[in-house]
């Protein structure tokens, strides 16, 4: 399967910790990109990156939330003390290096805070 | 700054009747244009582009859209709904100075019934 892997498909949570949620992307591909769904919403845009490098995290919350594409293994987007509202559906999506205008999606990471 | 309006957050149909869902984009350049279709607990298949060729698309399962620049819109359509169809639709537009980075409408859950 040469897709976007991402891991682990659910994560349950106790408010306060933390929660890593991980993205392989397609083969050949060296951006990343993360989106976060909360129920019955669309797709927010949180962070785009290449590898070693963030690109744009304009959608980022600015506290709790960060994000690494080291130059070995996955993507990761880290969210220390979880809360109740960061329960969602987390997207990785991966492109090649130029320009296609095209993203390739994973299953998504769904995050339950209790 | 780019944005995408779906026109209608839920759309129901009657089985083998035409499926119409509502797209509307701001951007200051060119856009390019996508329809992804998300069934339940599963990530995001893209269902058609536009990329400034042809303005009519056609798109997997029978979908197609029409990208119209003066009305500035990129309506999803299908000429006869199955109950397979049944799932939420995004919207999304992206342009060059963006990367491949997706700005998405809020979605449109279709609904077909028997």
């Amino acid at each position: 399967n040469a897709g976007v892997m991402q891991n682990p498909r659910h994560l349950v949570r106790r408010r306060g910790q933390e929660a890593r949620l991980r993205c392989s992307p397609m083969k050949g591909h060296s951006h990343v990109y993360w989106y976060r769904q909360l129920p019955e919403e669309g797709l927010k845009f949180m962070v785009y990156l290449q590898k070693e490098n963030i690109i744009d995290e304009s959608g980022m919350p600015k506290e709790r939330f960060s994000a690494e594409f080291p130059k070995e293994g996955p993507s990761i987007l880290r969210i220390q003390q979880v809360v109740r509202g960061d329960s969602a559906a987390y997207f990785c999506a991966s492109s090649p290096p130029t320009f296609t205008g095209e993203l390739f999606f994973g299953e998504g990471s769904r995050l339950t805070v209790l | 700054a780019q944005s995408v309006t779906q026109l209608g957050s839920h759309v129901s149909v009657s089985e083998g009747a035409l499926v119409l869902l509502r797209c509307n984009y701001s951007s200051s350049v060119p856009p390019y244009l996508f329809w992804y279709v998300q069934y339940p607990n599963q990530g995001l298949q893209l269902l058609l582009k536009y990329t400034s060729a042809a303005t009519l698309v056609k798109g997997i399962n029978g979908f197609e859209a029409e990208f119209k620049k003066s009305e500035t819109s990129f309506h999803l359509t299908k000429p006869s709904a199955h109950m397979s169809d049944a799932a939420e639709y995004f919207c999304a537009v992206s342009d060059r100075n963006a990367g491949n980075m997706l700005t998405f409408g809020g979605g449109t859950r279709l609904m077909v019934k028997p």
